[in-house]
């Protein structure tokens, strides 16, 4: 399987801060299409997960444009450029490119300082 | 509007057999593939495996492989995941989700979840 490594896993942050989570893939993401199927995942508390960034950085609809996503290969980032409340949860980047298993990262925890 | 509904929450002895269900809404429900996904008490995510409404064509991952059984009915546009017999490790929340491909893992859309508890 291929092993999504994020880190940190904890990131404490202040309101209206910047923050930054960092996802490493074992192999390369790239597919034999030509795309590097990552996503970025949001779960707030006590609620399902729900997509916010696809294919590296295509921001879902009615993601904040403070969301962003980056990366190449085998390294990933989501940027949050201002932290809001809001955004306390746990968010894991998710490979789509290797088959027959799909795999998540950890999960990193942001949390307000 | 989309929607992905599941079945309430169960309590089950170990040994018995569960399944759950998903109720897709607001699109074509034979068009896209149903994913499944395992989170376990304060862990993190782990994909069990995906199914094509339209034909049945079902994928699992291999730590999911014979563990469990995916199905769907489109007459009715519902998923299930069924156990034959559970353990109490089976214990963990359980989220369907919509995916436009089956390449790519972009799951656009999930249902609630389903939260299973095996314990005697």
């Amino acid at each position: 399987d291929v092993v999504m490594t994020q880190s940190p896993l904890s990131l404490p942050v202040t309101l209206g801060q910047p923050a930054s989570i960092s996802c490493r893939s074992s192999q390369s993401l790239v597919y034999s299409d030509g795309n590097t199927y990552l996503n970025w995942f949001q779960q707030r508390p006590g609620q399902s997960p729900r997509r916010l960034i696809y294919k590296v950085s295509n921001r879902d609809s009615g993601v904040p444009d403070r969301f962003s996503g980056s990366g190449s290969g085998t390294d990933f980032t989501l940027k949050i450029s201002r932290v809001e409340a809001e955004d306390v949860g746990v968010y894991y980047c998710m490979q789509g490119t290797h088959w027959p298993s799909w795999t998540f990262g950890q999960g990193t925890k942001v949390e307000i300082k | 509007e989309v929607q992905l509904v599941q079945s309430g929450a169960e309590v089950k002895k170990p040994g018995e057999s569960l399944k759950i269900s998903c109720k897709g809404s607001g699109y074509s429900f034979t068009s896209y593939w149903i994913g499944w996904v395992r989170q376990m008490p304060g862990k993190g995510l782990e994909w069990m495996g995906i199914i094509y409404p339209g034909d049945s064509d079902t994928r699992y991952s291999p730590s999911f492989q014979g563990q469990v059984t995916i199905s769907a009915d489109k007459s009715i546009s519902t998923a299930y995941l069924q156990w034959s017999s559970l353990k109490a490790s089976d214990t963990a929340m359980y989220y369907c989700a919509r995916h436009p491909s089956m390449v790519g893992g972009e799951a656009d859309y999930w249902g609630q979840g389903t939260l299973v508890t095996v314990s005697s």
